[in-house]
């Protein structure tokens, strides 16, 4: 079945870095944009950051540019987000989504959603 | 930077209609998408595009938008629609943007 898998969260000191993967099957993981959305605890959605299907294209949300890169492998059929310089701000569930979309445009909708991974940057 | 508002809560009874807005500036000029949240599980698309359902989404489910003010609307709400809801749009930069979420409690 449709299905993405996130992992690679757990608990980081400030100041440091950290990798998530997002493991996609039962569809065509090229044809798909893909989505990182965050989640604080007892907070909002929060959109992190978008790459087009093809990789040509990424946008972040002010509050990571600069800190975080969003990539993907379609060979593998994986999507990550490094994260660098990590604060308490930035402890959340992450989410990767993906969405039927062409860049630049209003797409379908972030219709599949992992499960999400959770980050907790504490001392 | 660009802001999507929406009530905090929204109590409705059974079989009733609970109507959820999401304000923002020249809203009905842009795309808007609602989620549904359930405690502890990720986000499930309702609506998108301002009033297409995907498949498998209950017809109860719909949604418009005029002006500011995109809407939400669950007619003959039943138990299980119990959730926070969230929209979202994209602003003129491309950046997506979602809304402060709404929880609907059925009394």
């Amino acid at each position: 079945q449709v299905q993405l898998e996130e992992s690679g969260g757990g608990v980081v000191l400030p100041g440091r870095s950290l990798r998530l993967s997002c493991a996609a099957s039962g569809f065509t993981f090229m044809t798909y944009a893909m989505h990182w959305v965050r989640q604080a605890p007892g907070e909002g959605l929060e959109w992190v950051a978008i790459i087009s299907k093809d990789a040509t294209n990424k946008d972040y949300a002010d509050s990571v540019k600069g800190r975080f890169t969003i990539s993907r492998d379609n060979s593998r059929e994986t999507l990550y987000l490094q994260m660098s310089s990590l604060g308490p701000e930035d402890t959340a569930v992450y989410y990767c989504a993906r969405e039927e979309a062409e860049a630049g445009t209003f797409g379908y909708g972030l219709d599949v959603w992992g499960q999400g991974t959770t980050v907790t940057v504490s001392s | 930077s660009y802001e999507l508002t929406q009530p905090p809560s929204v109590s409705v009874s059974p079989g009733q209609t609970a109507r959820i807005s999401c304000s923002g500036d020249a809203l009905s000029e842009k795309y808007t998408y609602w989620y549904q949240q359930k405690p502890g599980q990720a986000p499930v698309l309702v609506i998108y595009k301002d009033n297409v359902r995907p498949s498998g989404i209950p017809e109860r489910f719909s949604g418009s938008s005029s002006g500011t003010i995109g809407t939400l609307t669950i007619s003959g709400v039943q138990a299980v629609d119990e959730a926070d809801y969230y929209c979202q749009t994209r602003d003129s930069s491309g950046a997506y943007v979602f809304g402060t979420g709404t929880k609907v409690t059925v009394l």
